[in-house]
């Protein structure tokens, strides 16, 4: 199983600034995935992180808001620009399972309140 | 369109049976999952269906009918920390298992 780490674990920022959440992940992995899960609602992908090629945004998601870094195999960024109180969310990174492909694991998730 | 429906709340007795329900329309199925999720944890994986028939696994079951859009989970012998919230997925792609459409949770919640 792959372990995966987040940061920070929660934060409360000002609406018009920006947030960076990390993931880091204990073993190479070929895609991370990035999901939005706020109050009362689904669990809601984001977008899909592959190293060394730009994300792939699901609808109703932009680069603009969402930019994703992926560095490496075992890395990724997710910064929520220009926050607004809607992003209030809790945000988490998931991978895939290295030996069962359609099982994926998740990191314990940034929980980000804006005021 | 894709749709996935569960109850919003369960409550079961320590040491009895659930069964947690979950309706599905998708465009070209691919499986269903289902997660569990602890409050203010990550979703952790349970189980993978995509043949109809059940599936047994431990104290935890999960039944698949792919004619009927429909796929329950049952937990046997609950215990107090099986009070969490069970989430069903499909993919959203035929093919695809990679992207997930997730329901809304069933939030279980075992009384001694």
């Amino acid at each position: 199983s792959a372990v995966i780490s987040q940061k920070p674990s929660r934060d409360i920022c000002q609406r018009g600034t920006s947030l960076t959440i990390q993931c880091q992940v204990d073993s190479q992995v070929t895609m991370m995935f990035w999901y939005r899960q706020q109050p009362g609602q689904s669990l809601t992908l984001i977008a899909t992180a592959n190293q060394g090629s730009e994300a792939t945004y699901e609808s109703g998601f932009v680069i603009d808001k969402f930019p994703i870094s992926r560095p490496n195999l075992t890395f990724s960024t997710l910064t929520v620009s220009n926050m607004s109180p809607e992003d209030s969310s809790i945000y988490l990174c998931s991978v895939e399972s290295g030996q069962r492909s359609y099982e994926q694991y998740f990191g314990p998730g940034t929980r980000l309140t804006v005021t | 369109g894709q749709n996935i429906d569960q109850p919003t709340e369960m409550t079961a007795t320590e040491g009895a049976i659930v069964q947690i329900n979950c309706t599905y329309q998708t465009s070209g199925f691919n499986g269903l999952f289902w997660y569990q999720q602890h409050a203010g944890e990550a979703p952790t994986f349970l189980s993978y269906n995509v043949l109809d028939g059940l599936e047994e696994k431990g104290r935890f079951s999960s039944f698949l009918s792919r004619s009927k859009g429909y796929s329950y989970l049952l937990l046997k012998e609950l215990q107090m920390k099986d009070s969490a919230s069970y989430l069903c997925a499909v993919p959203k792609d035929a093919g695809n298992n990679r992207k997930l459409i997730w329901g809304l949770g069933t939030s279980l919640a075992v009384n001694p």
